[in-house]
């Protein structure tokens, strides 16, 4: 099976940061990566699909990268609301494995 | 409104069973693959189960092969998690997931929509 390494586990940042996480793959998986939010005690919600389509609704201060089998998820400019735990899924075929996460806090 | 409730869950002894439902409303249920996914206390995001919008073809986490079964009745609307020989290590919240479409087109694989999820606790 394909393993999904995601990094850094959690992060501190100041508000206005640029904040990156990224997600690597064990072996191809094209672009079929997810990036998914989850505030505490609430429901994941898609941020990015096709590892660099922002989801409608989503703010645009979120992106996605891909470069081989390293994907990136990027907040250009990081806001309280954004306080989260955000997991990378592949999608391409079974098992739809999902990273380990990154906890995302402000400093 | 996409809305995804899941039912079915509770405290269930090791060894025992429990069937898990999530009912389905605001989009054509038949044209969408479904899963379940699994949060136990603290931990991250763990996929369990996929099954087909059509139902020909499901898949299994090695972590429940052989001991849960996905289904769904696309009359009702409805998506199952049959669970048998349940341990410990299956304590989570289980959540349904709708897939953006049908599996066969690999770009709509990924999860659109969450429902809020059902607790499952195995113990003695």
């Amino acid at each position: 099976d394909i393993q999904m390494t995601q990094s850094p586990s959690s992060l501190s940042a100041s508000v206005g940061d640029r904040v990156t996480i990224t997600c690597r793959a064990s072996q191809g998986i094209s672009n079929y990566l997810a990036w998914y939010q989850q505030k505490p005690g609430k429901v994941p919600k898609l941020l990015i699909y096709a590892a660099s389509t922002l989801q409608s609704g989503v703010p645009s201060r979120f992106s996605g990268s891909r470069s081989g089998t390293d994907f990136s998820l990027t907040i250009s400019s990081l806001q309280p609301e954004d306080v989260a735990t955000y997991y990378c899924q592949k999608y391409d075929s079974a098992p739809w494995t999902f990273g380990q996460g990154t906890k995302v806090e402000i400093k | 409104e996409v809305q995804l409730l899941e039912s079915g869950g509770g405290l269930v002894q090791p060894g025992g069973s429990l069937r898990l439902s999530c009912a389905a409303s605001g989009f054509t249920f038949s044209t969408c693959a479904m899963s379940w996914v699994r949060q136990a206390p603290g931990k991250g995001l763990e996929w369990v189960s996929t099954i087909s919008d059509s139902t020909e073809n499901t898949y299994y986490a090695d972590s429940v092969k052989g001991r849960f079964t996905i289904s769904r009745d696309n009359s009702k609307n409805t998506l199952y998690l049959q669970m048998s020989s349940l341990r410990a290590d299956d304590t989570a919240v289980y959540s349904c997931a709708k897939s953006y479409g049908r599996l066969g087109v690999a770009g709509s694989r990924y999860f659109h929509h969450w429902g809020q999820g059902t607790l499952v606790t195995v113990s003695s």
